[in-house]
């Protein structure tokens, strides 16, 4: 069946430092990937998406590309910020399905 | 900003008591799921719903029930809550894109149970 694998955590950067969260999956059709940012005490939003290969979805800096050949969706960001501290998840939807599917998630901290 | 509410925001329980976590959407939405989050982060789907009238269980099983009567409406129930009950529960509902899959999730800020 179909799955979403990232990077455990947790990644801890300094304010200013580069990010990249990998994320790979495994689907037997042509699913549409997410990113969603968890932010403490709060419920999950949508950071970014990406519907098709080779597309780019990007949000508050932050990007991915959807990699058919290696079925990869990796989260980067120039330039983290102590707010960016959060829990990340990768994620996949496919067409005719009712299900999304996550990633175990990946805890960001920032230091000032 | 999303338009789905969940409450209560947090709820501290004895063993036994019968308890009802309250969803609400104004989207529209068709599909609307429960999710209960473990403190590892990972999330576990325990229900989902097509549309009205429509519940299916998910992948992690639950001793909690749904109910669908209104599109907007999808409470969660514990008829006799454990400690092992204590979670977060996230809901969410969601539209479909273009591409026929299902669309950007919509969460509510979540429900932390607690029972004693």
């Amino acid at each position: 069946g179909d799955s979403v694998t990232q990077m455990e955590g947790p990644v801890t950067l300094s304010e200013e430092a580069f990010l990249t969260i990998n994320c790979t999956y495994t689907a037997t059709g042509y699913p549409s990937l997410f990113w969603y940012v968890q932010y403490p005490g709060e419920g999950l939003q949508l950071l970014l998406k990406a519907t098709k290969a080779d597309d780019k979805g990007s949000n508050k800096g932050f990007e991915a590309t959807y990699r058919k050949e290696t079925t990869s969706f990796h989260l980067e960001k120039g330039s983290v910020q102590v707010s960016d501290s959060a829990v990340y998840f990768c994620a996949l939807s496919e067409a005719g399905g009712f299900k999304t599917i996550f990633g175990a998630g990946t805890r960001l901290f920032v230091k000032a | 900003e999303a338009d789905i509410y969940q409450t209560p925001r947090y709820l501290v329980i004895g063993t036994g008591k019968k308890i009802t976590l309250e969803c609400s959407q104004t989207m529209g939405h068709d599909k609307m799921y429960w999710y209960q989050q473990d403190p590892g982060m990972e999330l576990h789907l325990i229900h989902y719903s097509y549309g009205v009238n429509s519940t299916e269980k998910g992948d992690l099983s639950s001793e909690s029930t749904v109910s669908r009567i209104r599109t907007e409406h999808f409470p969660l129930t514990l008829e006799s809550a454990r400690p092992s009950h204590t979670s977060q529960y996230l809901c969410a509902s969601s539209g479909e894109l273009a591409t026929g899959a299902t669309g950007e999730l919509f969460f509510g800020e979540g429900s932390r149970l607690t029972v004693l």
